[in-house]
């Protein structure tokens, strides 16, 4: 069972365009953090959000944890190919260490 | 500083035969975490060690896979009697107790691909 839907699941777009990707959930987690992972490679932590409501920035990407904990998103601004890659959003539940991954978005931004 | 190192990062084996995969964790971390990840999937659990402990098993370890971290430092993962449903990628990933949200960064991952 899937804990974390993301959407969209493609997306293609062309540099300079903006764009937000959703990671939602029915559970609560006590954590949710974001990774992009290229082919071939292990995922890379972007950032970590804890709190209701927070929001991040990281240069061009913009991180929001929900209110309740439950859901996240992230937008990025004027988008670049080397943004290209998948976007994957895991949350931890106050149960167990393990993350629970999203099936990820799959970024494309065309020069 | 170096990150978390897997090997091999290729791996072709037949159907039947035993593989081992080998982690080593950033230096301080006390965590290690295996992971497996099929094509238009992101990444599930399979287990979870603190030092040498194995703390937590996923339902999707079958009898067939076995993990052990002897010295609460490197760690291997072994599949026998390989199936083809078992080719995927292999992740592992460490985290320290110290840290304020138990971040958990990955290695570069091994392809397993079962003929």
């Amino acid at each position: 069972t899937q804990l974390l839907e993301q959407s969209p699941q493609f997306l293609s777009i062309q540099e300079g365009e903006n764009l937000t990707v959703y990671c939602n959930s029915s559970s609560v987690f006590s954590s949710l953090q974001w990774y992009r992972q290229e082919p071939g490679e292990g995922p890379v932590l972007l950032v970590t959000v804890v709190t209701g409501g927070e929001v991040k920035k990281l240069k061009r990407l913009t991180f929001q944890f929900g209110d309740a904990r439950k859901d996240s998103s992230l937008h990025i601004t004027a988008a670049q190919p080397g943004d290209t890659g998948l976007y994957l959003c895991a949350g931890q539940t106050t149960s167990g260490y393990a993350l629970n991954f999203g099936k990820g978005t799959s970024l494309l931004v065309t020069p | 500083d170096t990150g978390v190192s897997q090997d091999p990062r290729h791996k072709i084996t037949k159907r039947g035969q035993n593989v081992t995969f080998r982690c080593d964790p950033i230096s301080e971390h006390n965590r290690l975490y295996w992971y497996r990840q099929t094509l238009g999937q992101g990444p599930e659990f399979l287990t979870y060690f603190q030092n040498e402990a194995q703390l937590e098993k996923s339902r999707l370890l079958s009898d067939r896979f076995s993990a052990e971290r002897p010295k609460g430092s490197f760690s291997t993962l072994e599949i026998q009697r390989t199936e083809q449903g078992d080719s995927a990628m292999y992740l592992c990933a460490s985290s320290s107790t110290g840290a304020s949200y138990n971040e958990q960064f990955f290695g570069p991952g091994t392809r397993l691909t079962v003929l």
